[in-house]
């Protein structure tokens, strides 16, 4: 079983949908949760932290579950320019602190 | 502006030549990472250096060659023994304390023909 898990898409969804994407992770222990953004052939970017308590930046909401070891992004009002490919990042302690990448799910949102 | 910076952008290199990816930071970031992501694929970690004129294996080395003689310089050799090396090179930071908040350079698209 991979360490991160996430189903690579596309999710083609229209202006204004709300979409949600879901994130497993193999690892108990594991300790800091994100989503980074990544658009075509550029680098990725931090786009949130992810809480236990969940947390929200505008449109953007993400939440762990840890009882299951899942986290989500939910994107409230999809606009053209959300579409990219989200990474989710998952990090534990061990020697130094290993953080580990997922494949990435695509995000088509389609005028 | 602070940032992380990689060159070239685009690489192109006969099979069997060595190549060294530049990369260089000035957010006086101690911790640097060098990454190669190729298509359906995460990120997988080369080398990492969490200080000055130390580095560490990551999960697939073999092949690469790092050196850290300068805080802000992470500069990557792939070698000819590197079996696959056309992929997508990125290379990232961290702030003090912290490995999880990356910050990642631009990248480099080295094709080898």
């Amino acid at each position: 079983r991979k360490e991160v898990e996430q189903d690579p898409g596309p999710f083609n969804v229209p202006e204004g949908a709300t979409v949600a994407f879901n994130c497993t992770y193999s690892n108990s222990a594991s300790q800091s949760f994100f989503w980074y953004r990544q658009d075509c052939r550029k680098e990725p970017k931090l786009l949130m932290s992810v809480y236990s308590s969940g947390n929200e930046d505008g449109r953007f909401t993400a939440q762990l579950n840890r009882a299951s070891q899942y986290i989500s992004l939910l994107i409230r009002d999809s606009k053209l320019s959300d579409s990219a490919t989200y990474l989710c990042v998952v990090s534990h302690s061990g020697g130094y602190q290993k953080v580990t990448f997922g494949t990435g799910t695509k995000l088509q949102v389609i005028p | 502006d602070g940032g992380i910076t990689q060159s070239p952008k685009y690489l192109f290199r006969k099979e069997g030549q060595n190549v060294t990816l530049s990369c260089e930071q000035n957010l006086n970031h101690d911790a640097m990472y060098w990454y190669r992501q190729d298509p359906g694929q995460g990120l997988r970690l080369i080398y990492y250096s969490q200080i000055v004129n130390d580095f560490q294996k990551g999960d697939i080395a073999e092949g690469y060659s790092v050196s850290r003689e300068k805080k802000e310089s992470f500069p990557l050799t792939v070698t000819s023994a590197q079996k696959n090396p056309t992929a997508f090179y990125l290379c990232a930071s961290s702030p003090p304390g912290t490995a999880d908040t990356q910050y990642f350079g631009p990248g480099t698209r080295l094709t080898v023909l």
